[in-house]
């Protein structure tokens, strides 16, 4: 696609409750990041996969967050028995292998608030 | 590890010019971008620097000491759209990792 498309673009959910967030990154992209934004805060570096090599979950806050991507194309981000601390903007963003100077195209984000 | 300090908050007038510190830390290095994020809304890409100096891009440039760990974005002829978080992100030469600062919110009054 012309874009990087998360989804859904809101999700208000249960604390105890498990989510599933979803990002399409622009086709031909090989690498995927997710991010996490707390309101009024900076970027908090998530988990990254690039081609065939075995992901990044360095920034994975705890076992109740994973994330799965088929191939070069999509991704989910799952959050088990969300708790009310995991409410914030979730980010994806695509590049191409090693990024050069193009940078990282970001979705929209989801907003996701537990309550 | 990588660290990465810029200010919280800035403000500055419309037409003047802001300039936005950024400085890291870091065990090896393979760029350094500036982003601009609205408030509510995705960052979007300003600039890369991978080598020292100035790269100008109309109003916008950013410059790079690599022996510094230093970098800033310079604002020109500043616009109330301007009004906006800017974020210093330096991507680590081993894993390609892009990390971010915690931004900088810049806010241009009339």
């Amino acid at each position: 696609g012309a874009g990087v498309s998360q989804s859904p673009s809101n999700k208000v959910t249960e604390k105890g409750k498990d989510v599933e967030l979803r990002c399409d990154p622009i086709s031909g992209h090989t690498a995927l990041y997710w991010y996490r934004q707390r309101l009024g805060q900076g970027l908090e570096f998530l988990i990254y996969f690039q081609g065939n090599s075995a992901p990044d979950k360095s920034g994975l806050p705890s076992d109740r967050f994973s994330a799965e991507r088929t191939g070069e194309s999509v991704s989910t981000l799952t959050i088990q028995r969300t708790q009310q601390e995991d409410s914030a903007v979730y980010l994806c963003a695509s590049s191409l292998a090693g990024g050069a100077g193009y940078g990282y195209t970001f979705g929209s984000g989801t907003r996701l608030t537990v309550v | 590890g990588q660290n990465i300090d810029q200010p919280t908050e800035m403000t500055a007038t419309e037409g003047a010019i802001v300039q936005i510190n950024c400085t890291y830390q870091t065990s090896g290095f393979n760029g350094l971008f500036w982003y601009q994020q609205h408030a509510g809304e995705a960052p979007t890409f300003l600039s890369y620097n991978v080598l020292d100096g100035l790269e100008e891009k109309g109003r916008f440039s950013s410059f790079l000491s690599r022996s510094k760990g230093y970098s800033y974005l310079l604002l020109k002829e500043l616009q109330m759209k301007d009004s906006a978080s800017y974020l210093c992100a330096v991507r680590d030469w081993e894993t390609d990792k892009l990390i971010f600062g915690t931004g900088t919110r810049l806010q241009v009054f009339p």
